[in-house]
């Protein structure tokens, strides 16, 4: 599976959007982008996927550029439950295919 | 509704002591997953099964071990405890298709101290 590059930490406001970047240069064209959250003494929790296209749920949008190279993770009002480490993963879909969890984003919702 | 549950939530073991941890399902989902995960780390993957099957990762110590006796339950066994050994231990499930919505399904973990 391609290797992500997420930057370590970012803090933002309660109420506002939270863009949180994700590198993946190396995608290959079968790979798909997945977003899961940690909060604090809890597993994962899937957010969103995509492939090439834009995609928005109850949780996030996902914006994926033209060339897959980066995608955006959109919370698009961060409340302090929003608190977490988010993992950007790349990985093909295969039956029974793991999931390789890198360093993740950890973000600080602010009052 | 819990879906899928691990116990206990903490678990203190004493150095060179077997230790056993659990995992149950009620998703009847067909892969179960064992994940590690070190204070301030990402979780890292130890094994999985696919029904019966069991894929072991290339880099997981012989001290660790898993059993499945049965769609609904999966046992992480840690032979020989060591230091360096305790952290988060996941369980997560997923059907095993090979649709692009397959997602994970993670426990809360059990938190494992080796004293």
């Amino acid at each position: 599976d391609a290797k992500t590059t997420q930057p370590p930490s970012m803090d933002c406001a309660e109420g506002r959007a939270a863009n949180l970047p994700c590198n993946h240069s190396t995608i290959s064209g079968n790979e798909y982008v997945y977003w899961y959250r940690q909060i604090h003494s809890q597993g994962p929790q899937y957010i969103i996927h995509g492939l090439k296209n834009n995609e928005t749920n109850e949780m996030a949008s996902l914006i994926i550029t033209e060339d897959r190279k980066s995608s955006t993770l959109i919370l698009p009002h961060a409340t302090l439950r929003d608190t977490a480490v988010y993992y950007c993963i790349v990985r093909v879909v295969a039956a029974g295919n793991k999931l390789t969890f890198g360093g993740g984003t950890r973000v600080l919702v602010k009052p | 509704d819990a879906m899928v549950i691990q116990n206990p939530r903490y678990q203190v073991t004493q150095f060179g002591k077997p230790v056993t941890l659990s995992c149950s399902q009620t998703l009847n989902h067909n892969v179960m997953y064992w994940y590690q995960q070190k204070s301030s780390q990402a979780p890292k993957l130890l094994f999985h099964y696919y029904d019966k099957d069991f894929n072991n990762e290339a880099d997981t110590p012989d001290n660790f071990q898993s059993r499945r006796p049965n769609t609904s339950f999966c046992f992480l066994d840690i032979r020989s405890p060591g230091l360096g050994d305790a952290a988060m231990y996941l369980c997560a499930t997923s059907r095993g298709g090979a649709g692009e919505g397959e997602k994970l399904f993670f426990g809360s973990g059990t938190q494992l101290s080796v004293l």
